[in-house]
């Protein structure tokens, strides 16, 4: 079965710092799209970046940023300049295809220290 | 321009009865997705449609089933509710599929079966 994992529960930043989360899949498909999702405390879910398992290049969008390892299946995602806005629930999920529906892992709540 | 509508909010039934709840998406997308969020499985698939047809379908009981209109908006049934179908349904909509387009998601629809 195709999987995602979200080891950690929960983690908390200082205000400012950096933090990474962390998120394992297991796919045999060699073509596949990975995104990390924020939910927010009121409910609502948004994109946050996405990554093309075809391309190297780690994907960026403004202070969050992945680390994409294929050969290990790792999709962790780096927030820089930690704001009291970013604390959230995050998912990471990935899909086979681009029809294909989306796998999310557990999700993992951040807090952000002020 | 509005974003994703689910209605009703909040919704309170007795196991064994029946629900139906309600997904409006954004204005020219043609693709619907369900998701059920509990804090012990997390986001699961339930299904999508796009046009009318039901183009990718989760893990869930024949319990479960949704439909969607000419004008995209869609709706998802639950017969026979169990103690254990409380939880957060999210719908999301998009142009298309998740890789070519973002996925905007509803608040949800938080349904409680006692």
């Amino acid at each position: 079965a195709q999987t995602v994992t979200q080891s950690q529960p929960e983690m908390s930043v200082q205000e400012a710092e950096t933090v990474t989360l962390s998120c394992t899949y297991d796919t045999s498909e060699s073509d596949y799209y990975l995104f990390w999702y924020k939910q927010p405390p009121s409910r609502q879910m948004i994109l946050v970046i996405r990554q093309e398992a075809y391309k190297q290049q780690n994907a960026t969008e403004n202070r969050f940023s992945v680390n994409f390892q294929k050969a290990a299946k790792s999709f962790s995602l780096k927030i820089s300049d930690s704001q009291l806005g970013d604390a959230a629930m995050y998912f990471c999920a990935y899909c086979i295809g681009p029809n294909s529906k989306l796998t999310f892992g557990k999700g993992i709540t951040l807090s952000v220290r002020p | 321009k509005a974003g994703v509508t689910q209605t009703p909010r909040y919704l309170i039934k007795t196991r064994g009865q029946q629900v139906t709840l309600s997904c409006s998406p954004i204005s020219g997308h043609r693709s619907v997705s369900w998701y059920q969020q509990t804090p012990g499985q997390g986001l699961q698939f339930l299904f999508e449609y796009f046009s009318e047809t039901q183009r990718n379908k989760g893990n869930f009981p024949g319990r479960f089933s949704g439909r969607q209109f000419s004008n995209s908006r869609s709706e998802m049934n639950v017969s026979t509710l169990e103690l254990g179908d409380s939880a957060l349904y999210l719908c999301a909509s998009s142009f298309g599929g998740v890789v070519q387009y973002e996925q905007f998601f509803g608040p949800g629809t938080r349904l409680t079966v006692l």
